[in-house]
């Protein structure tokens, strides 16, 4: 069991410079979420998804961009790197409202 | 918004000994989630706890749902070098998402 996926695991950025992490999970979840994690500031929210094919905004969604077009996949998307986006991004799923997250080991990202 | 503090930031305690932390929140939640961090790795879930009051152990770890639902606490009986970590709470109000604590940082000294 794979469990929760998440590439690239390292990446840096110029600033202006867009990528998309992806996130894949095998357990047949219906909820993924991205967070990301920064020092002294725990895991925020940054987008959501119910369902495939259904987005949301979290706590701290300016910036970023989310696609669930499979059921397996979340797809997070930075258009135009900042460095205020150097950050330690997070993805987890869960079977049902209220059930624990599993996570993905994260994908440490820099932007210069 | 909601927020969660978490207590201590950190400790360093020595091997053997019992560890105590907590998590408080300014809003009632109806789930307390328990979650240990390692070095470059996700979060992974400790213990799930879902009503009031509610005590659960997982091995040397306890958790309890405070009677008040505003906060939890986790112990750690005896602690070994492999605790360390940061340890996370979270808390569910009724909506999908999770809110989490900043973590407590522990270290064990052998």
């Amino acid at each position: 069991n794979a469990g929760v996926t998440q590439t690239p695991k390292f990446r840096v950025l110029k600033t202006g410079q867009s990528m998309t992490l992806l996130c894949a999970q095998d357990m047949n979840h219906e909820y993924m979420y991205w967070y990301r994690q920064d020092p002294g500031m725990g895991l925020r929210l940054i987008h959501y998804s119910v369902g495939e094919g259904t987005t949301a905004k979290g706590e701290v969604p300016d910036g970023y961009n989310v696609s669930r077009l499979k059921k397996q996949n979340f797809l997070l998307g930075l258009e135009s790197a900042a460095p205020s986006q150097t950050s330690v991004y997070f993805c987890a799923s869960s079977y049902r409202t209220g059930a624990g997250y599993t996570f993905g080991s994260g994908t440490r990202l820099t932007v210069v | 918004g909601q927020q969660l503090n978490q207590s201590p930031q950190s400790m360093f305690i020595q091997e053997g000994e019992d560890v105590s932390m907590n998590c408080t929140s300014s809003s009632i939640f109806n789930t307390w989630l328990w979650y240990k961090q390692e070095p470059g790795e996700g979060p992974v879930l400790l213990i799930a706890l879902y009503k009031a009051g509610e005590l659960t152990s997982n091995g040397r770890l306890t958790a309890q749902f405070g009677i008040t639902r505003k906060d939890s606490f986790l112990n750690i009986s005896a602690s070994i070098p492999s605790d360390v970590g940061i340890y996370f709470c979270a808390g569910r109000s009724g909506t999908y998402k999770y809110i989490f604590g900043t973590g407590t940082r522990l270290k064990v000294l052998a």
